[in-house]
Formats: C-alpha cells, sequence, structure tokens
C-alpha cells in the first residue's frame, strides 16, 4: 500500500526558500501509473495546488505559484521535493504531499486523481 | 477565490439526504474529470469520488457523485455524524492546472 510523507523544517523565515521532501514507501516512484505532487493549505483555508511531476521530470506547476516554485525527483531514493523561493507570511500553510493516480499508465496527467495523501506537515514563515 | 465554486457550508439531519454544488466553467469541470475529497477535522483529505461518479473501495455507496456541463454535485444519503466534514470539488483545467473549490462544511446537526 502506498505511503506518503513529508519531511522539512516547519520555520522559514521570510525571504528565504522552503524546502520540503516526500519520500515514498510501498511502491516505485518510476512507477509509470503515478504523477507526485504537492498541494498547500493555510490554516483555516482550503486547498491549493502547487504542481505536479511524472518520475521522467515532467511538471506542471500553479501558474499563481510559477516564478518561485520547482519540484523535483530523486528515483534513487524514492523521493520528490519541493522548494518554494522568497517565502512570505502567505506562504505559511500545510504542505501535503500526494501521489496522482492514473488508473493505469500516465498517457495524460488529465485523467489522474489525488491518492493518497501524506499526513500533511505545518510549515510557518516567520523571522 | 477559488476557481471552481461550492457553498461555504451544508447542513442535514441523520439519516437525510444532503448534496453539495460545485461549479466550474468550460476549461475544467466541462471538459475534464471532476473530483470529491473529504476532510476529517485535523486530517489530510481522503479521496472520496473519481472521475466523476466512481467510489474507491471502502467508500460507502451512500456517498455518489455527478456532473452535468460545468457542474457536479456530490450526495450524501443517510447522513450520518462521522460525515461531517469539510468537502472539496477538483478538477483538472486546460492549462493544465489542477483546480479546487473552496469547500464546504458539511454539519451534522
Amino acid at each position: 500500500q502506498l505511503q506518503l510523507q513529508e519531511s522539512g523544517p516547519g520555520l522559514v523565515k521570510p525571504s528565504e526558500t522552503l524546502s520540503l521532501t516526500c519520500t515514498v514507501s510501498g511502491g516505485s516512484i518510476s512507477s509509470s501509473s503515478y504523477y507526485w505532487g504537492w498541494i498547500r493549505q493555510p490554516p483555516g483555508k482550503g486547498l491549493e495546488w502547487i504542481g505536479s511531476i511524472y518520475y521522467s521530470g515532467s511538471t506542471y506547476y500553479n501558474p499563481s505559484l510559477k516564478s518561485r516554485v520547482t519540484i523535483s525527483v530523486d528515483t534513487s531514493k524514492n523521493q520528490f521535493s519541493l522548494k518554494l523561493s522568497s517565502v512570505t507570511a502567505a506562504d505559511t500553510a500545510v504542505y501535503y504531499c500526494a501521489a496522482l493516480y492514473c488508473g493505469g499508465d500516465c498517457y495524460s496527467v488529465f485523467l489522474s486523481w489525488f491518492d493518497p495523501w501524506g499526513q500533511g506537515t505545518l510549515v510557518t514563515v516567520s523571522s | 477565490q477559488s476557481v471552481l465554486t461550492q457553498p461555504p457550508s451544508a447542513s442535514g439531519t441523520p439519516g437525510q439526504r444532503v448534496t453539495i454544488s460545485c461549479s466550474g466553467s468550460s476549461s475544467n469541470i466541462g471538459s475534464n474529470y471532476v473530483y470529491w475529497y473529504q476532510q476529517l477535522p485535523g486530517t489530510a483529505p481522503k479521496l472520496l469520488i473519481y472521475r466523476n461518479n466512481q467510489r474507491p473501495s471502502g467508500v460507502p455507496d451512500r456517498f455518489s457523485g455527478s456532473k452535468s456541463g460545468t457542474s457536479a454535485s456530490l450526495a450524501i444519503s443517510g447522513l450520518r455524524s462521522e460525515d461531517e466534514a469539510d468537502y472539496y470539488c477538483a478538477a483538472w483545467d486546460d492549462s493544465p492546472q489542477s483546480v479546487f473549490g473552496g469547500g464546504t462544511k458539511l454539519t451534522v446537526l
């Protein structure tokens, strides 16, 4: 059974870069059936998709965050990572990593959905 | 402001049937599948409905999804206290980007 776990600093200073890693267990990050993604949720607010990546390195980013976001994959460690630069207090949120399952081979990201999700990690931006 | 529009709240009594709506546009719901996620208090979201109306194994058949044009709905029949949660609709937009609704807080009275 696929499981995902986020890790990284819980506190980041304004203007610095937020870095998180998601470790995948119970399956291979190189599986053709999955994309991998990051979603965040500010305290008391709704969900916001940050971006997604395929094991080959193909990426899709939220246009509103694209200039500050980099998502990468490390197949040797079965991990994928998020970097968000120039953070402000508005980036304070619970950050979730998730698998995007395609129900078969992923020939299109449009056919995928988020399942399962990691437990989430709270990142606070404050000096 | 979310790309998909949901009512902020919904409520019902045990045993009732409630529906939650999700409105989008031709570039997201109108041309792609709709998904629904349930977020119980203090936990990560969980997949409830995929590809408009498909239930993952383990999700009770009290939950059902439908889509028509640029709108979708989640119906919960036989409402139970454990259904009290936040519900989010989602879809891919043609950009492509994944878009979510603002969430609906369901209260079981």
